[in-house]
């Protein structure tokens, strides 16, 4: 099985600051073939379901404000929030789509500083 | 409006057995792949089955003890919970994939709590 680790289990950034969250794959999720790497990021807030903000590493879902971005390549990826807002208050995962099973990341925490 | 809702959790005892429903609006399980998510309670997130096209896939800790279908006139996929465990204890999630693929899932039902205790 892949192996999901995010980096730092918890952060708090004060407002209109930066947030950063890693994410390392014990394989790269990279595919040659069509040039895409195989993650998702999604976040979940306080009694919601999750949600997906990110996938094919970079790619921001409609409706997704453009404060989110992704990047990364292989086996290391991160998420960034390049001015964080009271709302984007939540935990947040990587998730592998490159192999059965579909493993997480264990979650990120994000609060404000 | 693509909408998922899940039902059949409830309290159950060790070894028992549950069905979850997932019913679908505003799009056909037929074409698209759909995966059970869950999430024990405070924990993350743990990936759990997926079924696309004829294809059924399934974690480790499942394997064998869970089964996942999709009746298609009834727009529906179910997840068939047996030899339950206290470990098995969370909110299952539903969620809609992509045709041909599950890959990313979105979006997500609300969930249905399913409790393995005596």
């Amino acid at each position: 099985d892949i192996v999901m680790t995010q980096s730092p289990d918890s952060l708090a950034v004060s407002l209109g600051e930066r947030a950063t969250i890693n994410c390392k794959s014990s394989q790269s999720l990279f595919y040659s073939s069509n040039n895409k790497n195989y993650l998702a990021w999604y976040q979940q807030k306080p009694g919601q379901p999750p949600k997906v903000v990110i996938y094919w590493a970079s790619t921001r879902e409609s409706g997704v404000p453009d404060r989110f971005s992704g990047s990364g390549s292989g086996t290391d990826f991160t998420l960034t929030i390049s001015s964080l807002q009271a709302e984007d208050v939540a935990v947040y995962y990587c998730q592998q789509y490159y192999g059965t099973p579909y493993t997480f990341g264990q979650g990120t925490k994000l609060e404000i500083k | 409006e693509v909408q998922l809702l899940e039902s059949g959790g409830g309290l159950v005892q060790p070894g028992g057995s549950l069905r979850l429903s997932c019913a679908a609006s505003g799009f056909s399980f037929t074409t698209y792949a759909t995966s059970w998510v869950r999430q024990a309670p405070g924990k993350g997130l743990e990936w759990v089955s997926a079924i696309s096209g004829g294809n059924t896939y399934y974690a480790d800790s499942v394997k064998g003890r869970f089964a996942i279908s999709r009746d298609d006139s009834k727009n529906t996929v179910y997840l068939q919970l047996n030899s339950l465990r206290a470990e098995d204890t969370a909110v299952y999630y539903c969620a809609k994939g992509h045709i041909g693929a599950v890959w990313w899932v979105d979006p997500w039902g609300q969930g249905t709590l399913v409790t393995v205790s005596s």
